[in-house]
């Protein structure tokens, strides 16, 4: 069956270290996204990708990055890594449909890092 | 991106139909009404969406406003499973982008 991956689920780091999360999906969909998410903000997107060498900034993308080498993974690197990026992370990804189309977003099972 | 309001949570007796609220005063023409939810320690799951007319399937219904400012999630008969943050999302399908701005959502609590 197709799935969306993160690696790795847990990691404690300290501040000013470079981490990179890893996202794999095997639906072979152009659009891919990274989300995290704290008490009291919900979700929010830091960078989404529409498909390989595309990459755009969201809401929150100041310390992060991404890049889209293949179609299959979006790894996000926190450069220096900040105390204030303690948060749990989800990758999602999405087939991109068409106006109207579900576009239905499959997310990942997160990833909890911890910046001490 | 347009916003959308819901409440911070609810509460629903098992077996019993719940109604969540969604207000999106500032919805363009072009912007499609998705819910999600997200169940304890996992990642968020689709649940329905729609442009203008009531919407049913498997999970849940949808039933939108005439004017669009507002929609509602129905589920028919809460079970202990349903207990989840409900996200409502608009999403710009003509825009050609296909990203989700999701807010605090609702979370609800099913009483056995």
């Amino acid at each position: 069956d197709a799935e969306i991956t993160q690696s790795p689920r847990h990691k404690i780091t300290e501040t000013g270290r470079q981490v990179t999360l890893a996202c794999h999906q095997t639906w072979n969909h152009n659009n891919m996204f990274w989300y995290r998410q704290d008490l009291g903000h919900g979700l929010r997107l830091i960078h989404y990708s529409y498909g390989v060498q595309d990459t755009n900034k969201g809401e929150v993308s100041d310390g992060y990055s991404v890049s889209r080498s293949n179609t299959e993974d979006l790894p996000l690197t926190l450069e220096s890594a900040a105390s204030s990026q303690t948060s749990v992370y989800f990758c999602a990804s999405s087939a991109g449909t068409g106006p109207g189309g579900t576009g239905e977003l499959f997310f990942g099972e997160g990833s909890r890092l911890t910046v001490l | 991106d347009a916003k959308t309001t819901q409440p911070n949570s609810m509460e629903s007796n098992e077996e019993e139909p719940v109604h969540l609220p969604c207000n999106h005063s500032t919805i363009s023409g072009t912007d499609y009404i998705h819910w999600y939810r997200q169940l304890p320690s996992q990642g968020p799951e689709y649940v329905i969406h729609g442009l203008t007319s009531n919407v049913n399937n498997r999970m849940a219904s949808l039933a939108i406003a005439e004017d669009r400012k507002s929609s509602t999630l129905i589920l028919h008969r809460a079970t202990l499973r349903d207990a989840a943050v409900y996200y409502c999302i608009l999403r710009d399908d003509l825009s050609g982008t296909y990203k989700y701005i999701f807010g605090t959502g609702t979370r609800l609590k099913v009483l056995a």
